[in-house]
């Protein structure tokens, strides 16, 4: 059973480009988590999804960014117009469908580094 | 400041030594996770315990968990140069199992 897969590893833009990022969740995971990792700092939430529906986008910022969790394929994370501020790893984690709150672990993936010239 | 503050911020001991780790948080959970991070890569769970569990193991790691104090403690025992790493614990909140991270722990730890 392959863990959370997450693609591409590094991904450069320069500002004003988009950038997707993918997130493959582990089979028979169907709930899909994104982070931010800023340098030095610990993760930022940013938005949790089920199959085709967004859950929690507490932590997305309100322009620029979104998020998708098709019914079939991978979760996308994309950001439009980026800017330098947006250099960081966004990480992805999945867990089980089901199950009581306080019991799932969320697995993560390896994570996208973006860098934004 | 943050849901999950760890402490120290950095720390270094010899081979062999153990290392303690602490997190404090603010509001109720329901379960409290310890991470691994080595640099530049993902994240690796090491343990998770729930609302309703004061003590767990796993190999050289003990976890400690104090709702009343709202702090978590991770114990290494027997440190070995391999656990060289960013260590940051993650409070589970809500319905949605969102997780909130600390800024992390670097520890070292010297041959």
């Amino acid at each position: 059973n392959a863990g959370v897969m997450q693609n591409p590893r590094h991904l450069v833009r320069r500002r004003g480009q988009e950038a997707r990022l993918r997130c493959s969740p582990m089979k028979g995971h169907s709930h899909v988590y994104w982070y931010r990792q800023l340098p030095e700092e610990g993760l930022k939430f940013m938005v949790y999804l089920q199959k085709e529906n967004i859950i929690d986008e507490s932590g997305m910022p309100k322009e620029r960014f979104s998020a998708e969790f098709p019914k079939e394929g991978p979760s996308i994370l994309r950001i439009q117009q980026v800017v330098r501020g947006d250099s960081a790893a966004y990480f992805c984690a999945s867990s089980p469908p089901g199950g009581l709150a306080g019991l799932n672990e969320q697995f993560f993936g390896p994570g996208t580094r973006l860098t934004v010239l | 400041s943050q849901q999950g503050e760890e402490d120290p911020q950095a720390l270094s001991i010899q081979e062999g030594e153990n290392a303690t780790m602490n997190c404090s948080y603010k509001t109720s959970i329901n379960n409290l996770q310890w991470y691994r991070q080595n640099s530049g890569r993902g994240l690796v769970h090491l343990i998770l315990i729930r609302s309703n569990e004061r003590e767990k193991h796993s190999g050289r790691l003990r976890v400690t968990l104090d709702t009343s104090k709202k702090s978590s403690s991770l114990l290494i025992t027997a440190s070995r140069a391999a656990d060289t790493a960013s260590y940051f614990c993650a409070t589970e909140t809500g319905a949605n199992s969102k997780l909130t991270f600390g800024k992390g722990i670097t520890l070292s730890v010297r041959p």
